[in-house]
């Protein structure tokens, strides 16, 4: 079964609109991870956020973390249509456990 | 530098077959992990070795066994091969190793198919 859980399953924006999505997960962390993943690819590592930070950047990328709500979110601004994939929030548990991931489609 | 290498990277086989899927992962990196993906869903983990020790395992059956190399690579082996076990297997290689892993370096998958 599933670690984490994603919201929403899947997000349909157009170019240029920002997309937000979350993240819950059940235990204590170190750190909290994002991935993306192209259809039938490798996963390929966003950014890290550790449980003692609250928010980080990466370029158009933004990762807020709760862990009194044991909840993360991923922003991303000003989506392009390079941006479809599907993205997983992950975090260590003794190892790394995968959310179910959230589908985004950005149209051009 | 290359990345994580799998290999093969598409194979189909027959209930009961078994398979070995291979992994090399990126020079200096000690942990590698293996992951299941079936289609529509978040990966699974399976195992994770580091330093050719085995340091956590999934809820899988005992069908499944992996082992890690001297070099770091590592296989991992599925006997009595089921219809439910077609699915993207994915090994990611990191530095660290045990409960708090970093940044993980996925390969590009083996996509078994089981008939």
């Amino acid at each position: 079964s599933q670690q984490g859980e994603e919201d929403p399953q899947a997000l349909s924006i157009q170019e240029g609109e920002n997309a937000t999505m979350n993240c819950s997960y059940k235990t204590s962390i170190n750190n909290l991870q994002w991935y993306r993943q192209n259809s039938g690819r490798g996963l390929v590592h966003l950014i890290l956020i550790r449980s003692n930070e609250r928010e980080k950047h990466s370029g158009r990328l933004r990762v807020t973390l709760d862990t009194s709500k044991k909840s993360s979110s991923l922003l991303i601004t000003a989506s392009r249509a390079a941006d479809t994939a599907s993205y997983f929030c992950a975090y260590n548990n003794n190892d790394m456990r995968f959310g179910a991931g959230t589908r985004l489609t950005v149209k051009p | 530098d290359a990345g994580v290498t799998q290999s093969p990277t598409h194979l189909i086989k027959t209930r009961g077959q078994h398979v070995t899927l291979r992994c090399s992962p990126i020079s200096g990196h000690k942990s590698v992990s293996w992951y299941q993906q079936v289609l529509g869903q978040g990966p699974q983990f399976i195992f994770q070795y580091y330093e050719k020790e085995e340091r956590g395992r999934g809820n899988f059956p005992d069908r499944f066994s992996a082992r890690q190399f001297p070099n770091y690579s590592s296989e991992l082996n599925v006997n009595a091969l089921l219809l439910g076990d077609s699915a993207l297997y994915l090994c990611a290689s990191g530095l660290a190793g045990g409960p708090y892993p970093g940044e993980l370096f996925f390969g590009e998958g083996s996509r078994l198919t089981v008939l």
